[in-house]
């Protein structure tokens, strides 16, 4: 199973961008990335996910490296609202081929005022 | 309003008593899945199914049981067997799509036990 690395936190000035690293050096080349946030005592929130292009949407930007081991979630414009706690997670399989996710432990991002 | 629903959010049991907690999706998703949260931690998978009236077990599947007699409803029942099961239970659906595979997660429920 490929497994993830995150700084355990971080903070951010609102208004400024938020860039959170992941490492998955271990990552197969046919397993995808995905970031989910979890606010506290709720449902993770999807944000995104890629395999190998940098991708876009109204939340966030991933980038992915050349090598696929590592990413950065860049949120563009922090606003207080995403103190959250953020997953990189890679989509791996289970024994009985399906799609499973990975979870590490994330990074606990602070907007600060 | 699509989405998953749990309930309850809260739920109390004393030690020993199977309790059954709660998940419905209308989303017309095919896959759901069960997942445990503790303090400070990750999300470990429990059972997950793909299809009707077929399900397999995750990483820590060990004192749990679920059903899928319904596209939409996923029940886990957390038996005397679970030797720590004061958690944070979620629970999420998705498609089976390859390339559409984002899960949607339910609001969790709190069980503590005692």
């Amino acid at each position: 199973d490929a497994k993830t690395t995150q700084p355990p936190s971080m903070d951010c000035a609102e208004g400024r961008a938020a860039n959170l690293p992941c490492n998955h050096s271990t990552i197969s080349g046919n397993e995808y990335v995905y970031w989910y946030r979890q606010i506290h005592s709720q449902g993770p929130q999807y944000i995104i996910h890629g395999l190998k292009n940098n991708e876009t949407n109204e939340m966030a930007s991933l980038i992915i490296t050349e090598d696929r081991k590592s990413s950065t979630l860049i949120l563009p414009h922090a606003t207080l609202r995403d103190t959250a706690v953020y997953y990189c997670i890679v989509r791996g399989l289970t024994t009985s081929g399906t799609y499973k996710y990975i979870f590490g432990t994330g990074t606990r991002l602070k907007v600060l005022a | 309003d699509g989405g998953i629903t749990q309930s309850p959010k809260y739920l109390f049991r004393k030690e020993g008593q199977n309790v059954t907690l709660s998940c419905e999706q209308n989303l017309n998703h095919d896959a759901m899945y069960w997942y445990r949260q503790d303090p400070g931690q990750g999300l470990r998978l429990i059972y997950y199914s793909q299809i009707v009236n077929d399900f397999q077990k995750g990483d820590i599947a060990e004192g749990y049981s679920v059903s899928r007699e319904k596209k939409e409803s996923f029940p886990l029942t957390v038996t005397s067997a679970q030797k720590n099961p004061t958690a944070f239970y979620l629970c999420a659906s998705s498609s089976t799509s390859m390339s559409s595979y984002e899960q949607y997660f339910g609001p969790g429920t709190r069980l503590t036990v005692t």
